[in-house]
């Protein structure tokens, strides 16, 4: 079984300044880990996906996060928001070779002027 | 290239009614997963199919079941509505299923079911 836990329900910050939303999960079996936007009343846009490799991974929108396989963690970053970040964002964990993804509650990013 | 498109945006029914809910995927997308977003809550996985055969379900009830056809669409339905059953679904597409690196989902823009 797998879960996911986002440490953070609701992060305000100023505009300009940097962000951390924070993703732990915990999995059985290795995994691959996303980070979805989603803006009000609409779907889910993917920002980035740690698939293998380097653990830095570079999204769209100038956001990056980091998989840290030691302590299970894949926190999303970005050194300077804006007003049009503001957006729910979601942490998600599948199982390699399977398209079932198992997603956190999510972090309401609030970016105030 | 067009995204994952589902039918209709929002939809109104009441307690006990039947509902068919559509999505199509992104043109070469073999895999369609379904996922229900409850207000404040992550999305919940309930199916994936892939090549027309179910190869994942959720903790959902019976009420719930979903089909894929040989263009790779797919329509999830609901019978016996509940007002718990109010939430926005998802539909995601993917390239293939079992293979690495084709497990990236692409979600549509969800359809609103109201139950009253």
């Amino acid at each position: 079984a797998q879960s996911v836990t986002q440490l953070d329900s609701q992060v305000p910050v100023f505009e300009e300044a940097p962000v951390e939303l924070r993703c732990n999960y915990s999995s059985s079996v290795s995994v691959y880990l996303f980070w979805y936007v989603q803006y009000p009343n609409q779907g889910l846009q993917l920002l980035l996906k740690y698939l293998s490799g380097s653990t830095l991974v570079k999204g769209i929108n100038g956001f990056e996060a980091e998989f840290n396989k030691s302590q299970t963690s894949f926190h999303l970053r970005k050194p300077s928001v804006h007003i049009s970040d503001t957006a729910e964002y979601f942490c998600a964990v599948s199982d390699i070779g399977r398209g079932k993804s198992t997603f956190g509650d999510g972090t309401t990013l609030t970016v105030k002027p | 290239d067009a995204g994952v498109t589902q039918s209709p945006t929002h939809l109104i029914k009441t307690r006990g009614q039947q509902v068919t809910l559509r999505c199509s995927p992104i043109s070469g997308h073999k895999s369609v997963s379904w996922y229900q977003q409850v207000l404040g809550q992550g999305p919940q996985f309930i199916f994936q199919y892939y090549e027309k055969e179910e190869r994942g379900r959720g903790n959902f009830p019976d009420r719930f079941s979903a089909r894929q056809f040989p263009n790779y669409s797919s329509e999830l339905n609901v019978n016996a509505l509940l007002l718990g059953d109010s939430a926005l679904y998802l539909c995601a597409s993917s390239l293939a299923y079992g293979a690495m690196g084709t497990d990236t989902q692409y979600f549509g823009p969800g359809t609103r079911l109201t139950v009253l």
